[in-house]
């Protein structure tokens, strides 16, 4: 059983067009974050939300973690060639002692 | 700074081989860890560690070891290579004032035939 759910696994879309990529769970987390991951590459931070409810921008991103804690989505307004890599979502449990659990990504291509 | 740097980039061992995957993090991170990434799978985490001279196991443990002697290296052992050890290799560090923001080295690419 996956801790973390994302979803769409897969998705391609046009330059210019918008986006949503959804992480759900059904355990609540102190902290989650996303990820952006380039081929042949490691993952890189994008963002950490804390409190339920909290939206945070970065440019055109915009990230927001849901009331309860337990989900969060990823909104890409007007996507562009450079969007394309792999989107992780992780979450860190108050009990996990420093853990973070990773969902299985979303595969993100923007075509030009 | 250079990070967290992982060395060889890529390998091919053959089943019952042995090898250490080297990892180093300049940063002065206490946190430190591996992760192995399989297609479609997102990244596992095998082993962690809190500081020097403190390691625990993570979800998928099993086929590997690790040492931490000092806060810079956290270097990765396969005793036996196995083929379902085939996979890409993260080591990450991470700063003790954050939220689990982890720093990532570039991978390592391990297939063993």
């Amino acid at each position: 059983t996956q801790l973390l759910e994302q979803s769409p696994q897969f998705l391609s879309i046009q330059e210019g067009e918008n986006l949503t990529v959804y992480c759900n769970s059904s355990s609540v987390f102190s902290s989650l974050q996303w990820y952006r991951q380039e081929p042949g590459e490691g993952p890189v931070l994008l963002v950490t939300v804390v409190t339920g409810g909290e939206v945070k921008k970065l440019k055109r991103l915009t990230f927001q973690f849901g009331d309860a804690r337990k989900d969060s989505s990823l909104h890409i307004t007007a996507a562009q060639t450079g969007d394309t890599g792999l989107y992780l979502c992780a979450g860190e449990k108050e009990t996990s002692g420093s853990r973070l659990t990773f969902g299985e990504g979303t595969q993100l291509t923007v075509n030009p | 700074n250079a990070g967290v740097t992982q060395t060889p980039k890529f390998r091919i061992l053959k089943i019952g081989q042995s090898m250490t995957l080297q990892c180093t993090q300049d940063m002065n991170h206490n946190y430190m860890y591996w992760y192995r990434q399989d297609p479609g799978m997102g990244l596992k985490l095998i082993y962690y560690s809190v500081g020097a001279g403190i390691t625990d196991k993570g979800e998928v443990p099993n086929g590997y070891n690790v040492s931490r002697s000092t806060t810079e290296d956290f270097p990765l052992r396969l005793e036996l290579a196995a083929p379902s050890q085939t996979s890409v290799y993260f080591c990450a560090s991470r700063g003790g004032r954050s939220y689990n923001e982890q720093f990532f080295g570039p991978g390592t690419r391990l297939t063993v035939l």
